[in-house]
């Protein structure tokens, strides 16, 4: 079992649809919880950084984080094309870059 | 401030060729990392540095890979002899610290023929 399970997708949404994008994991060490968006041809880019369970909304995007569950979401609101990217999903049971585990990606197409 | 610069962007070589990237983080960033991206999964961490000190290099191949930090500022990674696993992109990463989100570069894309 990987410790981070993430499905690969594709996602195909129309322009505006709420989002959904999910992962799971095994560990129960994990307590800082991220979220990078990955353009074609380009560097993963963190868009939410959370820790711990509960709720972080930034803009159309909001986190949760479910550590009962071992379950983590991002939603994005009133999709647009241009965030059609891959998403991936990301955690560590210490802060920063050590030892985070990132899951395999979904990739999200917004339709016009 | 500028991001992470990265060079080659691309990169092809034959198998048991030998293949440098190299790495400019943010300014002021203390932290860097090396990871590989295979098509379809997600980045696996190579090596870690902090300022010109390896952190963690547990999942690097050291028979193959090797990387350094030079005064603690720009870094490369090499692969000598490459295989044809080896073919992913490889992105580096800089934090202002340990505890910082990490900020990627685009990477290099490497293909082993």
């Amino acid at each position: 079992q990987k410790e981070v399970e993430q499905d690969p997708g594709p996602l195909s949404v129309p322009e505006g649809a709420i989002v959904s994008l999910n992962c799971t994991y095994s560990n129960s060490a994990f307590q800082y919880f991220m979220w990078y968006r990955q353009y074609s041809r380009k560097g993963p880019e963190l868009l939410m950084y959370t820790y711990s369970s509960g709720n972080k909304e930034d803009g159309r995007f909001t986190a949760q984080v479910d550590k009962s569950s071992k379950y983590i979401s991002l939603f994005i609101r009133d999709s647009q094309p241009s965030d059609s990217a891959t998403y991936l999903c990301a955690m560590s049971a210490g802060t920063g870059g050590f030892k985070t585990i990132f899951g395999a990606g979904t990739r999200l197409f917004v339709k016009a | 401030e500028a991001g992470v610069a990265q060079s080659p962007r691309y990169k092809i070589i034959e198998k048991r060729q030998s293949v440098a990237f190299w790495c400019n983080p943010i300014s002021g960033h203390a932290t860097l990392y090396w990871y590989q991206q295979i098509l379809g999964q997600g980045p696996k961490l190579l090596i870690q540095f902090q300022n010109n000190g390896v952190v963690d290099d547990s999942q690097l191949p050291k028979d193959r890979f090797s990387a350094e930090r030079l005064k603690g500022v720009d870094s490369t990674l090499k692969i000598q002899p490459a295989k044809l696993e080896d073919s992913a992109v490889y992105l580096c990463a800089s934090g202002r610290d340990s505890n910082s989100p990490l900020h990627f570069g685009n990477g290099t894309r490497l293909t082993v023929t």
